[in-house]
């Protein structure tokens, strides 16, 4: 029943560390997208995809690398973590992209800290 | 760029008072306006919307009214609730982005 779910829920990993955070949307939707919170809950944009290809991609370290391999999953893989990493990162979906003005539908998040 | 500022928290309110957020918006294009609401631990979930000026969202006893002359979308609600309790988060979509103000979290106290 989940519409966007996430995993892992928490991730506890060392500096220098690589790690997946994996996402998977069963609504049918062609957007994707990966935002970060920082512990004031602020929320940013990361990437956005539509039907696999990316539209959008904010100004994020190249050590982030988002992965579509079709259009129900958006994973996001991050090399070399450092300690500023350290955030909840949530994954969303649209319908469609139609100037992103459609409701965005949340997974549940992944806290990550990196120690 | 365009941007989304929305008043700064935390609100403390006890249960049954009145509830105004504001929000204001940069005016670039025709955005479509959104309140989301995060509950402690989950993810954001979409409260109300609205996509044109003068439209009205509502939704659970909350309204925001889409004001292009003021460039605003403040949210109201008359009587909180305890539950109510969460962080709530005025958005701008348009130009296949959504920007996000910084949150406002609210605690109700019984």
């Amino acid at each position: 029943d989940t519409a966007v779910s996430q995993t892992p829920k928490y991730l506890v990993t060392q500096m220098g560390n690589d790690k997946s955070i994996k996402c998977e949307q069963n609504l049918g939707h062609d957007t994707m997208y990966w935002y970060k919170q920082d512990s004031k809950k602020f929320l940013k944009i990361m990437f956005s995809y539509n039907n696999k290809e990316l539209i959008i991609n904010e100004t994020v370290p190249n050590r982030f690398s988002p992965k579509s391999p079709d259009k129900a999953h958006l994973n996001l893989h991050i090399n070399s973590l450092e300690l500023g990493d350290s955030a909840v990162y949530f994954c969303a979906s649209s319908h469609e992209i139609s100037g992103g003005t459609d409701t965005q539908y949340f997974g549940p998040g992944t806290r990550l800290t990196v120690l | 760029g365009d941007s989304v500022t929305q008043m700064e928290g935390p609100v403390t309110l006890s249960e049954e008072a009145f509830l105004t957020i504001n929000c204001t918006y940069t005016a670039t294009g025709y955005p479509s306006l959104f309140w989301y609401v995060q509950y402690p631990g989950e993810g954001l979930q979409l409260l109300l919307k609205a996509t044109k000026a003068d439209d009205k969202g509502s939704n659970k006893g909350f309204e925001a009214t889409y004001r292009k002359e003021t460039t605003s979308f403040h949210l109201e609600k008359g009587s909180v609730q305890v539950s109510d309790s969460a962080v709530y988060f005025c958005a701008r979509a348009g130009g296949f982005k959504t920007i996000f103000g910084a949150g406002t979290r609210l605690f109700v106290k019984a």
